[in-house]
């Protein structure tokens, strides 16, 4: 079975950009949550989605926004790029999410550096 | 704020010495999820407790889940240097499944 796949796997963007990230989640699994990962903050919550429904979202601006298509592939978007938006975005896909005890399995993570 | 703490921060032992890892949660959690990150990778699921007082083993890793079910720890005996790596634990808080701080463990042969 083919595990998460993340694309791309590095973005460098300037301040004031917007970025698309994307996720493919694991055939047959239904939930797709991000996270941010900074040496600082360590793995932050952005949000989870389940069959095309935001179902739960971090505490993170309006800046940072996702979806969740029919096939179960998520896109997060990030508009008006900051400094401290650089990290390591991953993504985790799950049979019905990790408060539904299902594991959460990641993707190889983008790394994001704006300038 | 961060709701799930991990202490300590960084643990350095020589190989053969144990190692334990602590998760504090602010909150009740109904479940915890440990995982492993190896230096440069992506976080990989190692095991789930959902009972109060639970206790599960893998070869030489022993996980706890505490008995007010808000605390956690994830014991390695004998660490060899594939332990290394930053160990995590995540909990359901009924609004929102946590992260914890992390733990890096560097084993020194």
């Amino acid at each position: 079975k083919a595990g998460v796949t993340q694309t791309p796997r590095y973005l460098i963007k300037t301040r004031g950009q917007q970025v698309t990230l994307s996720c493919s989640p694991i055939s047959g699994h239904r939930s797709v949550s991000w996270y941010q990962q900074t040496p600082g903050q360590g793995l932050q919550f952005l949000f989870e989605y389940f069959s095309e429904t935001q179902r739960n979202k971090g505490n993170f601006p309006g800046r940072f926004s996702g979806r969740q298509f029919s096939n179960s592939r998520s896109e997060m978007n990030v508009s008006t790029l900051e400094l401290g938006d650089s990290a390591l975005y991953l993504c985790a896909s799950s049979l019905k999410g990790a408060q539904g005890n299902s594991p959460l399995h990641f993707g190889n993570g983008t790394r994001l550096t704006v300038t | 704020g961060q709701q799930v703490m991990q202490i300590p921060q960084y643990q350095h032992v020589q190989e053969g010495e144990d190692f334990t890892t602590y998760c504090n949660s602010s909150t009740t959690l109904s479940n915890i999820q440990w995982y492993k990150q190896r230096p440069g990778g992506h976080p990989v699921f190692l095991i789930q407790l959902v009972k109060s007082g639970e206790v599960k083993k893998q070869k030489r890793l022993t996980f706890q889940f505490g008995e007010a079910k808000k605390n956690s720890s994830l014991h390695i005996t004998a660490t060899q240097t594939t332990d290394v790596g930053t160990y995590f634990c995540a909990g359901d808080a009924g609004n929102q499944f946590y992260f914890g701080t992390g733990t890096s463990l560097t084993v020194i042969p």
